[in-house]
């Protein structure tokens, strides 16, 4: 099977711009979760995603939002850039419907904002 | 803020030795995790063990769990340079999300 795999790697972008990132779980898996990584505050959960709906949310403002197709795919979007947006952002997908599984991680999209 | 707190932050050892990293949480979990992760590149899942094991083993990998002091520990048997890497532990204290510590750095000196 394929990984999880995330569009585009590598992204720069300015102040006040906003962003979409790709995710694509592995084939089967409904669940698909993000998180953003940076060295100050580490591996932070941003939302999850099962059968096109939200299930959880983490602590970020209203500019992060998400969302989940019928074939499971998921995009996050950031609005309004502001510097420290700048991190690794994560996508992980699972085929647990209920309780956190094992997360199958894709290879980050790294985003800086300048 | 971070339920999972890993000690120590930073670890050097000699290829061959054996590396122990904890990990200490703040409310009951369901499971435990454990990731690593090479120099800013994506997680490995390395082993999950539920509230109601004690330990579990995998390959080179011993992962114990105590919940009555909430915390875990990691022991890599006989290291190798490939074992250079960040591992996390990550825990469920809500469902549906991992929260996973801050990290250890392991270096694997050859």
């Amino acid at each position: 099977k394929a990984g999880v795999t995330q569009t585009p790697r590598y992204l720069i972008k300015t102040r006040g711009q906003q962003v979409t990132l790709s995710c694509s779980p592995i084939s089967g898996h409904r669940s698909v979760s993000w998180y953003q990584q940076t060295p100050g505050q580490g591996l932070q959960f941003l939302f999850e995603y099962f059968s096109e709906t939200q299930r959880n949310k983490g602590n970020f403002p209203g500019r992060f939002s998400g969302r989940q197709f019928s074939n499971s795919r998921s995009e996050m979007n950031v609005s309004t850039l502001e510097l420290g947006d700048s991190a690794l952002y994560l996508c992980a997908s699972s085929s647990a419907s209920g309780r956190v599984a094992e997360q199958f991680f894709g290879p980050g999209t790294r985003l800086t904002v300048l | 803020s971070q339920q999972g707190e890993e000690d120590p932050q930073a670890l050097s050892i000699q290829e061959g030795e054996n590396a122990t990293m904890n990990c200490s949480y703040k409310t009951s979990i369901n499971n435990l995790q454990w990731y690593r992760q090479n120099s800013g590149r994506g997680l490995v899942h390395l082993i999950l063990i539920r509230s109601n094991e004690r330990e579990k083993h995998s390959g080179r990998l011993r992962v114990t769990l105590d919940t009555s002091k909430k915390s875990s520990s990691l022991l890599i048997t006989a290291s190798r340079a490939a074992d250079t890497a960040s591992y996390f532990c990550a825990t469920d204290p809500r469902v549906f999300r991992l929260v996973f510590g801050q990290g250890t750095r392991l270096t694997i000196n050859p």
